[in-house]
């Protein structure tokens, strides 16, 4: 089955600076990676997907990138605030079943 | 936004028991998950349900294990009898699950609930 690799277990920026959070995948029919926030005690938080049929997207700061020769895909947060400390999951998905990766523990420092 | 409910929050058993793990998903969902994560590792898929019939399950789902959403109130995830590896957080989650596609609906998560298994 699919295998998503999480690169960064924990990454620590100052506030304003970006953070880069990378995935691999492993399936080519993997279509689509969305990416789920997740803040001390509570629950996952859907915060922005991309497709396949496209290589980039963005919301707001938040930026997704997908390089499907490469088969990996990214989340960038421009201008990062204190509040966007939590751990980051990125998924791939085949059909209906979403595959996790490790999750990445970001830290803000003000 | 939508919320979806896991009940309770923390279980302890001993080994060889019955646990039942309660779900409340979001009310106008059609499509049910759940998640198993272990301590440090990721999180992994068990189980899709959908018009009261597993549509997908993994590996990880094991004969013990049973899922139902009898009458439109919890889903639930029954592990008959526990062991020991079954210790872990378990994630639901619910989706709107049009076109059956999770590229097509967001996918909604619990809180979890760690089960300890004695």
């Amino acid at each position: 089955g699919e295998k998503v690799e999480q690169h960064e277990s924990t990454l620590s920026v100052r506030e304003g600076d970006s953070a880069v959070i990378n995935c691999t995948y492993t399936d080519t029919a993997s279509s689509y990676f969305p990416w789920y926030k997740q803040e001390a005690g509570k629950s996952l938080h859907f915060v922005i997907d991309i497709r396949s049929n496209v290589d980039r997207k963005q919301s707001q700061r938040l930026i997704v990138l997908l390089d499907k020769k490469a088969k990996r895909f990214s989340l960038h947060i421009t201008a990062t605030q204190p509040e966007d400390s939590a751990i980051y999951f990125c998924a791939a998905s085949i059909q209906n079943v979403l595959y996790f990766g490790s999750g990445t523990k970001l830290t803000v420092e003000p | 936004g939508p919320k979806v409910l896991q009940i309770p929050s923390h279980q302890i058993i001993d080994m060889g028991q019955m646990v039942t793990l309660n779900c409340d998903p979001v009310s106008n969902h059609l499509y049910f998950y759940w998640y198993k994560q272990i301590l440090g590792q990721q999180m992994e898929f068990l189980v899709n349900f959908y018009n009261g019939k597993v549509m997908e399950k993994s590996k990880l789902f094991k004969d013990q294990f049973s899922v139902e959403r009898p009458d439109g109130s919890y889903f639930t995830l029954k592990i008959q009898p526990t062991a020991l590896e079954d210790s872990a957080v378990y994630f639901c989650a619910s989706s709107l699950g049009l076109g059956g596609r999770v590229s097509q609906n967001t996918l909604y998560f619990g809180a979890g609930t760690r089960l300890s298994v004695l």
